[in-house]
């Protein structure tokens, strides 16, 4: 079945700092989500994304849809600690929409 | 607006037990999915109700079973419990069978032992 890449796997920086993650696919999406998820909670999302090469914002969050439709990118600027959790990508095709399929994530620890 | 609301928060079960976890959909929300969460990795797709119907089913075995009443809440039911299913079980609405934008719970954690 379809398989997501997320990297990097883990990402500690200091506060302020901007972070970048993207996320990877052997197969195409119609559509990429971007979810975050903390301790103990199910993942919120924060960004979609529906056409390819489409640029998207959501606060100090930017998330782009790739041009071959096979990879995702998520930027965060300034960091702050409550930006710690862990970042999902999703991907969605419209043959069976409503069906997402998840990476393993990226867990940001943002020091002060 | 009441979100995505699951019960219980936590369950403890023996191996080849049965269990059943529920879940009450965001406000104005048709359509429940269920995803499987296991330790430090990403949500699995287990299978996703609309119209009282199973619509999508993901790659589990029968031993996963579910159920949506006519107020859209859902029950996933899980039999002969394995070590394996061991994991955070996510309820995810949307609105419409095809909705792409999912709204999840804070899930159910269920141990076998």
């Amino acid at each position: 079945g379809q398989q997501l890449n997320q990297s990097p796997q883990s990402m500690f920086i200091q506060e302020g700092e901007d972070v970048s993650m993207n996320c990877t696919s052997s197969s195409i999406f119609n559509t990429w989500l971007w979810y975050k998820q903390d301790p103990g909670e199910g993942p919120v999302l924060l960004i979609a994304l529906y056409k390819a090469g489409e640029l998207t914002s959501n606060g100090r969050l930017t998330a782009q849809f790739g041009i071959t439709r096979k990879d995702s990118f998520l930027n965060i600027s300034a960091s702050i600690p409550s930006d710690v959790g862990i970042y999902f990508c999703a991907g969605q095709n419209y043959t069976n929409a409503g069906k997402s399929t998840f990476g393993d994530g990226t867990t940001l620890t943002v020091k002060p | 607006d009441a979100g995505v609301t699951q019960s219980p928060t936590h369950l403890i079960k023996t191996r080849g037990q049965q269990v059943t976890l529920r879940c009450s959909p965001k406000s104005g929300h048709d359509t429940v999915s269920w995803y499987q969460q296991a330790l430090g990795q990403g949500p699995q797709f287990i299978f996703q109700y609309y119209e009282e119907e199973e619509r999508q089913r993901g790659n589990f075995p029968d031993r996963f079973s579910g159920h949506q009443f006519p107020n859209y809440s859902s029950e996933l039911n899980v039999n002969a419990l394995l070590l394996g299913d061991s994991a955070l079980y996510l309820c995810a609405s949307s609105l419409g069978g095809l909705a792409v934008e999912q709204y999840f719970g804070p899930g159910t954690r269920l141990t076998v032992t």
